[in-house]
């Protein structure tokens, strides 16, 4: 079945770091891409997504490509602040065929950054 | 524009009782989905509804099951719970299937 495998956890980084989180997905078929996040005692939120191969997501800053031959779609951000500090998942979903519209899930990457 | 909400917040019951989980979309969707959230684990599936029937299901046994209403709200219900049943459950929904979800905050059940 379809899977998400992010980089073990957990993310500690200083302010104004670099950061990646590696994600990779299998798949049967072209499924679109996300990255949601999660705040303390909050639901997820859609970070960004692509939908097609070489599609680059951003938002506030992040950055993710849909990388076909690689199966991946790893965040980065150039500079990371304190109010960064979240979980970090990566997701795929189909929009069409039998798992239409199902959310499939990573398990989740904790970014802690300080001061 | 209200979001996802849903309700209870928190909730706590015992092995073997029945629960009921309720959600509001977000205003103009007509799709809503349900995942369960164990501590320290991604969100997984349970199912999704639209047009007030199950269109997807995800491995999870009979004893979950859902509704969907005419306004588009919906309820998750749980039968015989199990301390394994101790989760955060998440409601989401969307304008059709494939277009972004958008999550509520959800439900922290604990089973004791």
């Amino acid at each position: 079945g379809d899977s998400v495998t992010q980089m073990e956890g957990p993310v500690t980084l200083s302010e104004e770091a670099f950061l990646t989180i590696n994600c990779t997905y299998t798949a049967t078929g072209y499924p679109s891409l996300f990255w949601y996040v999660q705040y303390p005692g909050e639901g997820l939120q859609l970070l960004l997504k692509a939908t097609k191969a070489d599609d680059k997501g951003s938002n506030k800053g992040f950055e993710a490509t849909y990388r076909k031959e690689t199966t991946s779609f790893h965040l980065e951000k150039g500079s990371v602040q304190v109010s960064d500090s979240a979980v970090y998942f990566c997701a795929l979903s189909f929009a069409g065929g039998t798992s239409y519209g199902k959310l499939t899930f990573g398990q989740g990457t904790i970014l802690t950054v300080h001061p | 524009d209200a979001g996802v909400t849903q309700s209870p917040t928190h909730l706590i019951k015992t092995r073997g009782q029945q629960v009921t989980l309720r959600c509001s979309p977000k205003s103009g969707h007509d799709t809503v989905s349900w995942y369960q959230q164990a501590l320290g684990q991604g969100p997984q599936f349970i199912f999704q509804y639209y047009e007030e029937e199950e269109r997807q299901r995800g491995n999870f046994p009979d004893r979950f099951s859902g509704h969907q209403f005419p306004n588009y709200s919906s309820e998750l219900n749980v039968n015989a719970l199990l301390l394994g049943d101790s989760a955060l459950y998440l409601c989401a929904s969307s304008l059709q299937a494939n277009q972004p979800q958008h999550f509520g905050d959800g439900t922290r059940l604990s089973i004791l």
